[in-house]
């Protein structure tokens, strides 16, 4: 499985846009680069998928460059409510086989202030 | 609330006793995971079922652990003989299959054994 790096903690100010790195240099042909987001006392929640370029949804935009060793997490117009922990994985996510775990490294801890 | 549904919310246990948890997937999921959550770290695999079938254990799931998904839906994770170390978070989810790989995930069972 290929192996996550990402920031320990990023600060910012609310109403600013966020861009979170992970860097994922042995990532294999058929891994997806997936991001959850979770909150103290919750379970991690979803926020977007992408296998290359750009994908873009009502939360989140995921870039990816050609080579996709890494991927970049950004969050337009932080809130408050966007503190949170920040989770980039990376793998074979449409393999019904053994490859189909989620594995989670220690994520990037956001906090938002005003 | 048609999300992942996980009982009981909190378990405080007895150091040496046995003790089960429930988890009630997304209707119509067929993937099914548990995983593992200890204080500032990510969440940890333990095992994943497809539908009624457990295809992949993590080395994590010592034999005093065992899951089950009986008929495909619900899944029940139990831990025998409890040791201070499991105390942690379990957190259950589940996902539609290869087509939307999505996993939701509950809001977990926090562990304490004293």
């Amino acid at each position: 499985l290929a192996k996550t790096t990402q920031p320990i903690s990023m600060d910012s100010y609310e109403g600013q846009e966020v861009n979170i790195t992970c860097s994922h240099n042995n990532i294999a042909t058929n891994d997806y680069i997936t991001w959850y987001q979770q909150f103290p006392s919750q379970g991690p929640r979803f926020i977007i998928q992408g296998y290359k370029t750009k994908v873009t949804n009502e939360v989140a935009s995921l870039f990816i460059p050609a080579d996709r060793k890494s991927s970049t997490l950004s969050l337009p117009r932080v809130s408050l409510s966007d503190t949170a922990v920040y989770y980039c994985l990376v793998g074979d996510v449409k393999n019904t086989g053994t490859a189909s775990k989620l594995t989670f490294g220690t994520g990037t801890r956001l906090q938002v202030t005003l | 609330d048609t999300g992942v549904s996980q009982n009981p919310r909190h378990k405080i246990t007895k150091r040496g006793q046995n003790v089960t948890f429930r988890c009630d997937p997304i209707s119509e999921h067929n993937r099914l995971y548990w995983y593992r959550q200890t204080l500032g770290q990510g969440p940890e695999f333990l095992t994943y079922f497809q539908n009624e079938a457990q295809l992949e254990k993590s080395r994590l799931l010592s034999d005093r652990f065992s899951a089950e998904r009986p008929k495909g839906s619900f899944s029940t994770l139990e831990i025998q003989r409890t040791e201070q170390g499991d105390s942690a978070m379990y957190l259950c989810a589940s996902s539609p299959g290869r087509i939307n790989t999505e996993a939701f995930f509950g809001q977990g069972t926090r562990l304490t054994v004293v």
